[in-house]
């Protein structure tokens, strides 16, 4: 199958706390998993991503890692801020060009 | 780089009639997408060109749907005729090439009365 599992599907966080999200895919064969940030009626944006020779990846305050072997990937938020108020997707490649997305998550930063 | 380029943004009207999306990828990019997202289907992939070829339109819902790519900077999505269930934020996205990140346009809201 195709199909990607995003959870949660909501998480409220107090401000400077961090966030996690958890995606696993069942595709053996997907090499490439990036991650969207979505704000209200605005476009989705690539925020980061990882390839499947990488375990790990981080860029100041998000961090993906990848466990290949259980097929699951995260994403990391550390000292959340307001802004970082969003709906985050995951997704997963499927062969040479697709991308099947996780059902998303909604965050909420709490002041 | 002005990023990928999509019109109208909003879009109201009536069943029967053709709706026309437009979508400029960003410049150099070999590999356009047009996507549907609708809270309950999420982001469904419609049509994937690579060079301006149509390479996977499995996801396009039925024939009142067409999608072209007469030139590298170009690229257009039909609904003909347009029904309300087909209400939903198209999104077009381009890439350097295929499984190479995806940069999304602003979106059409297209409400179909």
């Amino acid at each position: 199958g195709e199909n990607v599992e995003q959870h949660p599907s909501t998480l409220s966080v107090q401000e400077g706390d961090s966030a996690v999200i958890k995606c696993t895919y069942s595709d053996s064969a997907s090499n490439y998993f990036p991650w969207y940030k979505q704000e209200l009626g605005k476009r989705p944006q690539l925020i980061i991503d990882i390839r499947s020779n990488v375990g790990e990846k981080k860029d100041q305050r998000i961090a993906v890692t990848l466990n290949k072997t259980a097929k699951h990937f995260s994403l990391h938020i550390t000292e959340t801020q307001p802004e970082d108020s969003a709906v985050y997707f995951c997704a997963a490649s499927i062969g040479d060009y697709k991308l099947s997305f996780g059902a998303g998550t909604t965050v909420t930063v709490r002041a | 780089d002005a990023g990928v380029i999509q019109s109208p943004r909003h879009e109201v009207t009536e069943m029967g009639q053709e709706v026309t999306l437009r979508c400029k990828p960003i410049s150099g990019h070999n590999s356009l997408f047009w996507y549907r997202q609708t809270m309950m289907r999420g982001l469904e992939l419609l049509i994937y060109f690579n060079n301006n070829v149509p390479i996977d339109d499995s996801g396009m819902p039925e024939d009142r749907f067409s999608a072209k790519m007469p030139n590298a900077s170009f690229s257009t999505l039909k609904i003909q005729p347009s029904e309300p269930r087909d209400s939903a934020v198209y999104f077009c996205a381009s890439s350097t090439d295929s499984n190479q990140p995806q940069h999304f346009g602003d979106g059409t809201r297209l409400s179909i009365l």
